[in-house]
């Protein structure tokens, strides 16, 4: 596709239930990253891409986090048992490798994710 | 601990004048920085970047100035429009792959 596509776009859960967000990359970027982003807060790293590379999982906040990339295209965020400090936006960006520094990622719109 | 910080939450500048974003960081191995823009319920857009080999690099209104010795880089608007308004985030990055965001400056251009 032309961006990077997250869906949904808006998701409400409730307190202790599993959430899977999805993020589809621009067609041939090889790196894949999530952030989020909560109220009031900037753009927390949470997990990164590339490749066929072991992800750099440094800033998954606890082991209720996990990310996947299959087939090195889409990548499924999912958080277990969810709390409400995990309400946030979280934003999905992919870069082809070499052109970061020069013109950082591409961001998707987010997934706006609301624990009840 | 925030590697990146951007000081002011707000900003309000009336259009024509000029914007000045400012931006500090802490890890002096940091070579790459960039700048992005975010309008509601939208993901960030690049806006520009600087290397450390360079001091300012230019791209018509925007302008990111790079004082390495005080780690600290600046985003210049000028003319400000009303269509500027957004939340500014810098970032920063010593490998060009992960970058490390600040937690934005809410910019108002009053018309």
């Amino acid at each position: 596709g032309a961006g990077v596509s997250q869906s949904p776009s808006n998701k409400v859960t409730e307190k202790g239930k599993d959430v899977e967000l999805r993020c589809d990359p621009i067609s041939g970027h090889t790196a894949l990253y999530w952030y989020r982003q909560s109220l009031g807060q900037g753009l927390e790293f949470l997990i990164y891409f590339q490749g066929n590379s072991a992800p750099d999982k440094s800033g998954l906040p606890s082991d209720r986090f996990s990310a996947e990339r299959t087939g090195g295209s889409v990548s499924t965020l999912t958080i277990q048992r969810t709390q409400q400090e995990d309400s946030a936006v979280y934003l999905c960006a992919s870069s082809l490798l070499m052109l970061a520094e020069n013109y950082g990622y591409t961001f998707g719109s987010g997934t706006r994710l609301t624990v009840v | 601990d925030q590697q990146v910080k951007q000081n002011s939450p707000s900003l309000s500048v009336q259009e024509g004048r000029i914007s000045i974003l400012n931006c500090d960081y802490t890890n002096s191995m940091f070579d790459y920085f960039l700048w992005y823009k975010k309008y509601p319920a939208e993901g960030p857009t690049f806006l520009i970047s600087i290397s450390s080999i360079k001091d300012k690099n230019e791209d018509g209104r925007f302008t990111v100035f790079l004082n390495k010795s005080a780690k600290h880089l600046s985003l210049h608007i000028v003319p400000s429009q009303p269509g500027d308004s957004a939340v500014y985030f810098c970032a920063a990055s010593d490998t060009g792959n992960q970058f490390y965001f600040g937690t934005g400056t809410s910019l108002t251009v009053i018309p």
